[in-house]
């Protein structure tokens, strides 16, 4: 069975950085099959994707162009686990983030953290 | 960008009817499209992707079907259980996009 637990901060101050982690069981990071995803929702932005990492023979990151300038996400291959950072946030990066895995078989997303609330206030 | 165009945005319908969501991409996706459903407060569920292939456990009554750049959801028979909001998601070129949602009311 496989389970993503997210844990990090649900109150962020402006243009400081976001910090969220994804611990893996039932899976691994380092699958040659799966990519994991980083997706965040908001009222005004609905559903948006934001970058994922994978491995296939080596790392490799995608990530959205709108957050390009400003993250990144990272392994942690023996606590099997990734992370978000995303820099210099905005009250406009308030959402619900959530991580995600895809599975080459299946391409879309098909596991899903239970989402954290993360809130740019001072 | 490819952008997702849901529709319709809301719909009501009753117990037992036959619902149809729709979405239209702004670009050729080849098949590379999934529909979440999602309840408030939970994460997307995953229902159906590759178009029309239905998620391990999901009900036989939903089913996706289209092509190019015009994709259906089908709720058959549609339950109590179904109320939610509706996505589209198209992972045929990065960056991944999602439509606008469909919220489905039961009556």
């Amino acid at each position: 069975q496989i389970q993503l637990q997210q844990s990090g901060p649900g109150l962020v101050k402006p243009s400081q950085t976001l910090s969220l982690t994804c611990a893996i069981s039932g899976d691994s990071v380092s699958s040659n099959s799966a990519s994991w995803n980083w997706i965040r929702q908001s009222p005004s932005r609905g559903l948006e994707w934001l970058g994922r990492t994978y491995y296939r023979s080596k790392w490799y990151n995608d990530y959205a162009v709108s957050v390009k300038s400003r993250i990144s996400i990272n392994t942690d291959t023996s606590k099997n686990q990734f992370s978000l950072q995303l820099n210099s946030v905005t009250p406009e990066d308030t959402s619900v983030y959530y991580c995600g895995r895809a599975a080459a078989r299946v391409g879309a997303t098909d596991y899903w953290g239970q989402g954290t609330l993360v809130t740019v206030s001072s | 960008d490819i952008q997702m165009t849901q529709s319709p945005s809301s719909l009501s319908a009753s117990v037992g009817d036959r619902v149809t969501i729709t979405c239209r991409a702004s670009q050729y996706i080849t098949n590379s499209l999934a529909w979440y459903q999602q309840k408030p407060g939970k994460a997307p569920k995953l229902l159906v992707y590759a178009a029309f292939k239905l998620e391990s456990g999901v009900p036989s009554r939903f089913s996706g079907s289209g092509s190019g750049t015009d994709y259906t959801l089908t709720i058959n028979s549609l339950q109590p259980e179904d109320f939610g909001n509706y996505y589209c998601h198209q992972y045929y070129s990065i960056p991944y996009t999602f439509g606008q949602g469909t919220k489905l009311e039961i009556k």
